[in-house]
């Protein structure tokens, strides 16, 4: 079946833009993750939904953060006033919940939307 | 807090070599994952293994096993017979709680190079 997608793959922007990034999850998958790799450094968790919830916002750096998962499915990272500094790889993964057995399941990654903010 | 160390940054051997990843992490959970990943030069993350708190077995994967050790919070990773086509960065990585669903927080990383 089909993986996680992410779209676009590159986004580059200048300073002050906004910009939207779309996830599309592995169909069924419940929990759907955001995460942003800065070079040489490994994935930082940034925000986390469970359906249509956001269940763990703590990673988001700051206001100009804010992500969207409105029917459950897809989800839409919106970053307002762009920084140089927002310049990373970011990741959306998604994974099943097995509610009977509430074990943390592998999570599946997509390709990753390199952003470069001018 | 939860931590993953990889004090290993690159790596570089020759092919047929066998290679051990170190990790090491720090959780006051008493539930908790581990997971290595594979990133390969295409960067998208792939997914090696998964293993709980509670279960200490080392596993073997073909080439591939994992030595599990909650004595010394370290979580190895070993390739024998390596090939040129194992040449990736690789994380480990770990979640904590037992409430299906959780952040991944990993390591650095440790760059491998096999060289022919």
């Amino acid at each position: 079946g089909a993986g996680v997608s992410q779209t676009p793959s590159n986004k580059v922007t200048e300073k002050g833009k906004y910009v939207e990034l779309r996830c599309d999850p592995i169909s069924g998958h419940t929990a759907l993750y955001w995460y942003r790799q800065s070079l040489g450094q490994g994935p930082e968790f940034l925000i986390y939904f469970q359906g249509t919830g956001a269940a763990d916002d703590s990673g988001l750096p700051n206001d100009r953060f804010f992500a969207v998962r409105p029917e459950g499915s897809v989800s839409t990272l919106k970053i307002q006033r762009t920084e140089r500094g927002d310049s990373a790889v970011y990741l959306c993964a998604s994974s099943p919940t097995i509610r009977r057995t509430r074990e943390n399941n592998e999570q599946f990654f997509g390709p990753g939307t390199r952003l470069t903010v001018l | 807090a939860q931590k993953v160390t990889q004090a290993q940054t690159e790596i570089s051997v020759v092919e047929k070599e066998d290679v051990t990843l170190d990790c090491v992490y720090e959780t006051r959970d008493t539930t908790y994952y581990l997971f290595w990943y594979k990133q390969p030069p295409s960067g998208e993350l792939v997914f090696l293994i998964r293993r709980n708190s509670f279960d200490e077995q080392n596993e073997i994967s073909g080439r591939y096993s994992w030595n599990f050790q909650k004595s010394t919070s370290s979580f190895n990773f070993t390739i024998t017979a390596s090939q040129v086509v194992d040449s990736a960065v690789y994380f480990c990585a770990l979640s904590g709680g037992f409430q299906g669903a959780q952040k991944l927080v990993f390591g650095q990383g440790t760059r491998l190079t096999i060289n022919p």
